[in-house]
């Protein structure tokens, strides 16, 4: 089975811009969550998407994004981007949601923001 | 704040040498998942733990799961230099807003010098 794949794998922005990230998941694999992480504050959950539906969401302002498509693909977007935005983004796939089972992680997409 | 965190934050062995670090949580579990990760990559999933369980094994690697102290420990025996890594716990509870989702801590960095 191919892995989760999430393009573009570096990005680079300048402030104001907006960016949109995009994870395929594992087939099969109905649950796609996005995580933020940088070095200060670790892996910090967005949001989790299951059968196009959002299950869960972080703590993090209405700047940040997510869908889901019919085919579990996954697309989140950031707005108006902030310095403090530049960050590895991963997305994780899988079968089940709300953490009932093995996370399998993209290799992540790697923002900066100017 | 995070509900799981890593102990030590940082940990610097020799080869050869076993490799202990600790995960505390806050509330009640459903399962607590141990994840690797390279420097710049995505997490790799290691292990998973039931709450009904005290401990598991694969390969090197051995989990130990207290619900009543609220901790597991992760040990690596026989370490390698290719162990050098970050190691997260993930633990699937419930959250300030009784959301259940997986909740991460802030990770270990494992350095095994040859």
């Amino acid at each position: 089975k191919a892995g989760v794949t999430q393009t573009p794998r570096y990005l680079i922005k300048t402030r104001g811009q907006q960016v949109t990230l995009s994870c395929s998941p594992i087939s099969g694999h109905r649950s796609v969550s996005w995580y933020q992480q940088t070095p200060g504050q670790g892996l910090q959950f967005l949001f989790e998407y299951f059968s196009e539906t959002q299950r869960n969401k972080g703590n993090f302002p209405g700047r940040f994004s997510g869908r889901q498509f019919s085919n579990s693909r996954s697309e989140m977007n950031v707005s108006t981007l902030e310095l403090g935005d530049s960050a590895l983004y991963l997305c994780a796939s899988s079968f089940m949601a709300d953490g009932t089972d093995t996370q399998y992680f993209g290799p992540g997409t790697r923002l900066t923001v100017l | 704040s995070q509900q799981g965190e890593e102990d030590p934050q940082a940990l610097s062995i020799q080869e050869g040498e076993n490799a202990t670090m600790n995960c505390s949580y806050k509330t009640s579990i459903n399962n607590l998942q141990w994840y690797r990760q390279n420097s710049g990559r995505g997490l790799v999933h290691l292990i998973l733990i039931r709450s009904n369980e005290r401990e598991k094994h694969s390969g090197r690697l051995r989990v130990t799961l207290d619900t009543s102290k609220k901790s597991s420990s992760l040990l690596i025996t026989a370490s390698r230099a290719a162990d050098t890594a970050s190691y997260f716990c993930a633990s699937k509870s419930l959250d300030a807003g009784n959301n259940r989702k997986l909740i991460w801590g802030l990770g270990t960095s494992l350095a095994v010098n040859p």
